[in-house]
Parts: C-alpha cells; sequence; structure tokens
C-alpha cells in the first residue's frame, strides 16, 4: 500500500514554464519534507512543512501542506534547466519520537533549454 | 561540518558473499536510519537505529539482512548471501534527537550494490 501518492510521475517541460508536483495521502503526517535527488547521488533536502496551511518559499520554490497534513504541494515558478531531477516528498508520522519516513514514488522532471 | 558518509559508494558482490554497507551520521545526530531504491521505484524504510539500539526494524527482510548502530564507530548494515535481487541503491540517513513535529533526516550519497 502506496500511503503517499506523487504525481505526476513524469513532467517535461520548457525553460520559463510554470510546473506544480503533488503529493497525496488519506493518513495524517505530523510533518513532510521535500527532497531533490540528482542521478548518483542521495536525496537533498529543500524543506520541512510543520503546520496545516503552511506555505513556504525557496527562491522560486513555493511549497505547501495541507490544511488536513495530508497532502502538499510543490510549485515551481519559471523553471530552469537546472531544475531538472527528481523530485521527492516524505512524510512522518510519529510525532517527537522519530522514525521512518514514508516516500512518493517521486517526479522525475526535465527541464529543456 | 561533514555530512552522513558512506563507503563503500559502489559495491559489486557475487551470488552468495557477504556485503557490508558503513554509515557514518552527521556530527551530533544519534539517530540512524536505512533506506533501499530499488530502479524506477521510490525509497523504502528498511531499518531506524540510535546507539547500540534497534528501534523500528519493520521494514527489513527477515532473513540475511542485519544492522548495528555500535557505541563506537559506523553504523553498518550487513547483507549476507547476497543474491540478485539485492543490486540497489542503500542510503543513509541521521537526524539529530527529534523534537516537536519535525523528523528532518539528512542523506548520505547512498551506495551501489551490484551483485553479479
Amino acid at each position: 500500500t502506496q500511503l503517499l501518492e506523487q504525481s505526476p510521475q513524469f513532467l517535461s517541460i520548457q525553460e520559463g514554464e510554470n510546473l506544480t508536483v503533488y503529493c497525496n495521502s488519506s493518513s495524517v503526517f505530523s510533518s513532510l519534507q521535500w527532497y531533490r535527488q540528482e542521478p548518483g547521488e542521495g536525496p537533498v533536502l529543500l524543506v520541512t512543512v510543520v503546520t496545516g496551511g503552511e506555505v513556504k518559499k525557496l527562491k522560486r520554490l513555493t511549497f505547501q501542506f495541507g490544511d488536513a497534513r495530508k497532502d502538499s504541494s510543490l510549485h515551481i515558478t519559471a523553471a530552469q534547466p537546472g531544475d531538472t531531477g527528481l523530485y521527492l516528498c516524505a512524510g512522518a508520522r510519529i510525532y517527537n519520537q522519530g522514525g521512518k519516513l514514508i516516500f512518493g514514488q517521486g517526479t522525475e522532471l526535465s527541464v529543456k533549454p | 561540518n561533514a555530512g552522513v558518509m558512506q563507503n563503500p559508494r559502489h559495491l559489486v558482490r557475487r551470488r552468495g558473499q557477504e556485503a557490508r554497507l558503513r554509515c557514518s551520521p552527521m556530527k551530533g545526530h544519534s539517530h540512524v536510519y536505512w533506506y533501499r531504491q530499488l530502479p524506477e521505484e521510490g525509497l523504502k524504510f528498511m531499518v531506524y537505529l540510535q546507539k547500540e539500539n534497534i528501534i523500528d526494524e519493520s521494514g527489513m527482510p527477515k532473513e540475511r539482512f542485519s544492522a548495528e548502530f555500535p557505541k563506537e564507530g559506523p553504523s553498518i548494515l550487513r547483507i549476507q548471501q547476497v543474491v540478485r535481487g539485492d543490486s540497489a541503491a542503500y542510503f543513509c540517513a541521521s537526524s539529530p534527537p527529534v523534537t516537536g513535529a519535525k523528523n528532518i533526516q539528512y542523506f548520505g550519497a547512498g551506495t551501489r550494490l551490484s551483485v553479479l
């Protein structure tokens, strides 16, 4: 059972376009993290969202955590070729005790010049 | 500050051999996690350890796989009698003691295991 559904799985766009990646679940998460992974490397943390309704911005990237803490989105404005990579959402379900992250399947983004 | 260090980066084993993967967490981090990433799949949790303790091993295969995080030295993921299906990228992550709702995990570059 996939607890975090991430969509789309693949996205190929032209430089300058906007895009949104979605991460949905029927389960509540205490926090949700977004990572970016390059080929041959490990995931690199982009942001952590904790509060329902929270919005965080990182330059051209905007992250939102749903009010019910069951879903999240990543929006990229004016995408650039350097944004190309695998984007992963990951949720934590155990409050204040550490524990495993549950990952979505990932979104493979390709931005063409 | 050094990040999470994993070695080796690449490991080739023949069927039936043992694979030992090492992970040194970030300085000050006492929690270590192991994940496996199969080709075309997302990361799957394997095991969560603190110093000298296994906290959650619900993602570990029942046989051939074991993990430890001793009082001194790196965490070790050990795979005995490897089979071709064990070929994957194995990632280690570490986190500081968790406070509040955050569970921020930082990942190493991974070990790519190839079983011939």
